[in-house]
């Protein structure tokens, strides 16, 4: 299993503005994703991490919207550019600890809302 | 593309059984289920990987039928703690290093005393 952490839990934010979201994990993983969940909605990939290279971003999201870092294999970062409204959301992080056909771990998620 | 998940959502009395669905129109790898409760991350219940077969965890279990690319998921003597919204996850075929996780719409779930 992983125990996945993600920092802020929460946050209000000016439209305009940016805000970095930190995920970090208890152990070593190579894949990793970034997910959105909108109100009351399902959970939609935004991006695959994995730790060596670019981030494969998914339909709809798109790399200067949504950049990510990922430095190693405990850790990455989702920056929400350019905020408005319509990116109020839950971003939660996921991992895939081991083999593509283990369990995919989601951290507790950032409720995020913009004014 | 996205699972479809059947019913959207059900009501039931404490003691009661449910079945979800969960198809999709693509070759399936494997079928995740997980359970949300309100402001919560999702939940991992259990994962059916290619090859058809039957999980259980207590009064949870699933089914994966390879060849109709369909899963449901069977909640038995429901609980109150079995209330929240069910989503069902797909890994198609040909993942690997394109492994992706794409979750139906969800079930929501409510258990009454």
């Amino acid at each position: 299993s992983a125990v996945i952490s993600q920092k802020p839990s929460r946050d209000i934010c000016q439209r305009g503005t940016s805000l970095t979201i930190q995920c970090q994990v208890d152990s070593q993983v190579t894949m990793m994703f970034w997910y959105r969940q909108q109100p009351g909605q399902s959970l939609t990939l935004i991006a695959t991490a994995n730790q060596g290279s670019e981030a494969t971003y998914e339909s709809g999201f798109v790399i200067d919207k949504f950049p990510i870092s990922r430095p190693n294999l405990t850790f990455s970062t989702l920056t929400v550019s350019n905020m408005s409204p319509e990116d109020s959301s839950i971003y939660l992080c996921s991992v895939v600890p081991g083999h593509s056909t283990d369990t995919q771990y989601f951290g507790p998620g950032t409720r995020l809302t913009v004014l | 593309q996205q699972p479809v998940q059947s019913p959207q959502a059900v009501i039931l009395r404490e003691g009661e059984d449910a079945v979800i669905n969960c198809s999709s129109s693509k070759a399936l790898y494997s079928v995740h289920w997980y359970r949300q409760k309100h402001g919560e991350a999702p939940v991992f219940l259990m994962i059916l990987l290619k090859g058809g077969e039957q999980k259980g965890h207590e009064k949870i279990s699933a089914s994966f039928n390879e060849k109709k690319q369909q899963s449901s998921l069977y909640l038995t003597a429901s609980q109150l703690s079995y209330s929240g919204t069910y989503f069902c996850g797909t890994v198609t075929v040909g993942g690997g290093s394109n492994y992706k996780l794409t979750f139906g719409k969800g079930t929501l779930l409510t258990v009454n005393p």
